[in-house]
């Protein structure tokens, strides 16, 4: 079945470092990938999204590329802030209009001052 | 300006006693989900209503129901908790799917069974 794969955390991090969080996915058909941010004591946001192959989403200095040939869509951003901790989430909707998203367990990012 | 608006924050029932969560959106989309989610784990979606059609994932348990009376409102009822459905429920929205696939999310709440 459908499934999304990303790295355990915690990851904590200095403030102005550079953050990877790898997501892969398993998908049979054509995927939407998201990723989505909680941030403490708040429901899940959009971060952004890619909806084909070689799209880059981009959002708040956050950037994350669809790469179907390696079933990935890594989240990054050049330089962390301390506002940026939170619990992100790599998702995808097998095909363009569907209603079920699948989520991948969370990361949790620590930023220190 | 909430938009999806989960209630309350916290809920604390006995064991086989019915309880029943809220959600409710400002934001007049189509499609409202439930989702459960436990600690470190994936939100796992429950069931969505597209408009007044009734969705149910095919490994939700029968004691897990839900309504939604009207376009703003959805419920969650779980008829008989047991210790193992203590979690974090999120309600989600979304507009048709075919047209924008972003859901937006309530709050959660974090239901505790004794």
């Amino acid at each position: 079945g459908n499934s999304v794969t990303q790295m355990e955390g915690p990851v904590t991090l200095s403030e102005e470092a550079f953050l990877t969080i790898n997501c892969t996915y398993t998908a049979t058909g054509y995927p939407s990938l998201f990723w989505y941010v909680q941030y403490p004591g708040e429901g899940l946001q959009l971060l952004l999204k890619a909806t084909k192959a070689d799209d880059k989403g981009s959002n708040k200095g956050f950037e994350a590329t669809y790469r179907k040939e390696t079933t990935s869509f890594h989240l990054e951003k050049g330089s962390v802030q301390v506002s940026d901790s939170a619990v992100y989430f790599c998702a995808l909707i097998e095909d363009t209009g569907g209603f079920k998203t699948i989520f991948g367990a969370g990361t949790r990012l620590f930023v220190k001052a | 300006d909430a938009m999806v608006i989960q209630n309350p924050r916290y809920q604390v029932t006995q064991f086989g006693k019915p309880v029943t969560l809220s959600c409710s959106q400002t934001l007049n989309h189509n499609v409202m989900y439930w989702y459960q989610q436990k600690s470190s784990q994936a939100p796992k979606l429950l069931f969505h209503y597209y408009d007044k059609d009734f969705n149910n994932e095919a490994d939700t348990p029968d004691n897990f129901q839900s309504r939604r009376p009207n376009t703003s409102f959805c419920f969650l009822d779980i008829r008989s908790p047991g210790l193992g459905d203590a979690a974090m429920y999120l309600c989600a929205t979304s507009r048709d799917p075919r047209q924008e696939e972003t859901q937006y999310f309530g709050p959660g709440t974090r239901l505790l069974v004794l």
